[in-house]
């Protein structure tokens, strides 16, 4: 059964559209993070939210918002897509900061 | 800052030994994992080193050498299926995850 679920696996958006990813998790896990995965490149750590306190990385552009409504939801908002913005965003969870993260399958979102 | 270096690829024969290699310069150190990651999914968790030595889970076992900021992966009995990349991530002072870009491992028969 699926641990960590991403909503769409794929997503379209238009140019300046704003687009909402979600994940949720059936782990009750504390910590809830966002990558941003570009073709070929590591995953990039956008933020993350322990329980609900928010945890933004210093180079995340300000396009990029989160919200944590609860234990189990957490949502990606891109506010302005750009062409620069398709990648696969991961989601992951970790029961704490100190503990292995496991990874949802991933939404990769094309913008045209 | 935080420097993580693998090779880009590599290439083995089904059956043999592959060991991927990963170098580390991070602002503090909180263990070290490897993820395997297939071409379009998620990186799935393989194994996590936090002292000096060996830890060994199967065909896979992984390697660490913190005064040289050094650890490997070892892939014994290559598969057709572990082809795919190989993350190595570092866990920092702030106990967040930096991943190095992969290493691309095709397996051949």
């Amino acid at each position: 059964d699926a641990m960590v679920i991403q909503n769409p696996r794929y997503q379209v958006t238009q140019f300046g559209k704003p687009v909402t990813l979600s994940c949720s998790q059936t782990l009750n896990h504390n910590v809830m993070y966002w990558y941003q995965q570009k073709s070929s490149q590591a995953p990039k750590l956008l933020f993350h939210y322990y329980d609900k306190d928010f945890n933004n990385e210093a180079d995340t552009p300000d396009n990029f918002q989160s919200r944590r409504p609860n234990t189990s939801f957490c949502f990606l908002d891109i506010r302005s897509p750009g062409l620069g913005d398709a990648a696969m965003y991961l989601c992951a969870t970790s029961t704490g900061l100190l503990e292995t993260q496991y990874f949802g399958p991933g939404t990769r979102l094309l913008v045209l | 800052g935080q420097n993580i270096d693998q090779p880009t690829e590599m290439t083995a024969t089904e059956g043999a030994i592959v060991q991927i290699n990963c170098t580390y310069q991070t602002s503090g150190f909180n263990g070290l994992f490897w993820y395997q990651q297939h071409a379009g999914e998620a990186p799935t968790f393989l194994s996590y080193n936090v002292l000096d030595g060996l830890e060994e889970k199967g065909r896979f076992s992984s390697f660490l050498s913190r005064s040289k900021g050094y650890s490997y992966l070892l892939l014994k009995e290559l598969q057709m299926k572990d082809s795919a990349s190989y993350l190595c991530a570092v866990r920092d002072a702030g106990n967040m995850l930096t991943f190095g870009g992969g290493t691309r491992l095709m397996v051949k028969p």
